[in-house]
């Protein structure tokens, strides 16, 4: 049974920082793992995935994947109040279904 | 080139009633999953219906079933509802064996209210 572990927040953080929101997870073969944002009834909206271990950058987002310890990240760069949402951590293997974390709550604070 | 839509966007029903929802994919997808999202929880994958055959099933009684189409577009269908069914219900679609890999692209739910 794949978990996929997040804080439940909610985590604020002031205009202009850095946001970091983390995710672990128990299955060694997960393959490919995915970030989305979620506001508040609205349906999760894909931001990034990775694959492979290190860092990828998109705009104000950066992935960063460590598959030995297990541990997924996004970083949110220059935050800002329309940031504030509830983060999603997904991954699978292979072809295999998305399993989703429970979701961090950001608050950006203005 | 069009989105996943979803109908209908709201609905209420009464414990022990059937619903049906209903998923349109995204054009030249083939592949569709449908999955349940409680308040304050992660979605929870339900099942996934390729070539109208349910390829893959989550962790959810037989009271929900699906039926996917000729054109791709799909339904979740849950019998005897109870309250614990009360949720977002979102469906996804995507390419067989492109999807998973680049994620899903979801529809803009269906809030289900179970009372």
């Amino acid at each position: 049974q794949k978990e996929v572990e997040q804080n439940s927040g909610p985590l604020s953080v002031p205009e202009g920082a850095i946001a970091s929101l983390n995710c672990t997870y128990s299955d060694r073969g997960s393959q490919s793992f995915f970030w989305y944002r979620q506001y508040s009834g609205k349906s999760p909206e894909l931001i990034m995935f990775i694959y492979s271990n290190g860092d990828k950058e998109d705009g104000r987002f950066t992935a960063q994947l460590n598959k030995a310890s297990q541990y997924v990240s996004l970083l949110i760069r220059d935050s800002q109040p329309s940031d504030s949402a509830t983060y999603l951590c997904a991954l699978n293997s292979g072809n295999t279904p998305l399993v989703f974390g429970k979701g961090t709550r950001l608050s950006v604070i203005a | 080139e069009t989105g996943v839509t979803q109908s209908p966007t709201h609905l209420i029903k009464t414990r022990g009633q059937q619903v049906t929802l209903r998923c349109s994919s995204q054009s030249g997808h083939n592949t569709v999953s449908w999955y349940q999202q409680a308040l304050g929880q992660g979605p929870q994958f339900i099942f996934q219906y390729y070539r109208e055959e349910e390829n893959g099933r989550g962790n959810f009684p037989p009271r929900f079933s699906g039926l996917q189409f000729p054109n791709y577009s799909s339904e979740l269908n849950v019998n005897a509802l109870e309250l614990d069914d009360s949720a977002l219900y979102l469906c996804a679609s995507s390419l067989a064996g492109q999807g998973a890999s680049y994620g899903y692209t979801f529809g803009s739910g269906t809030r289900l209210t179970v009372v």
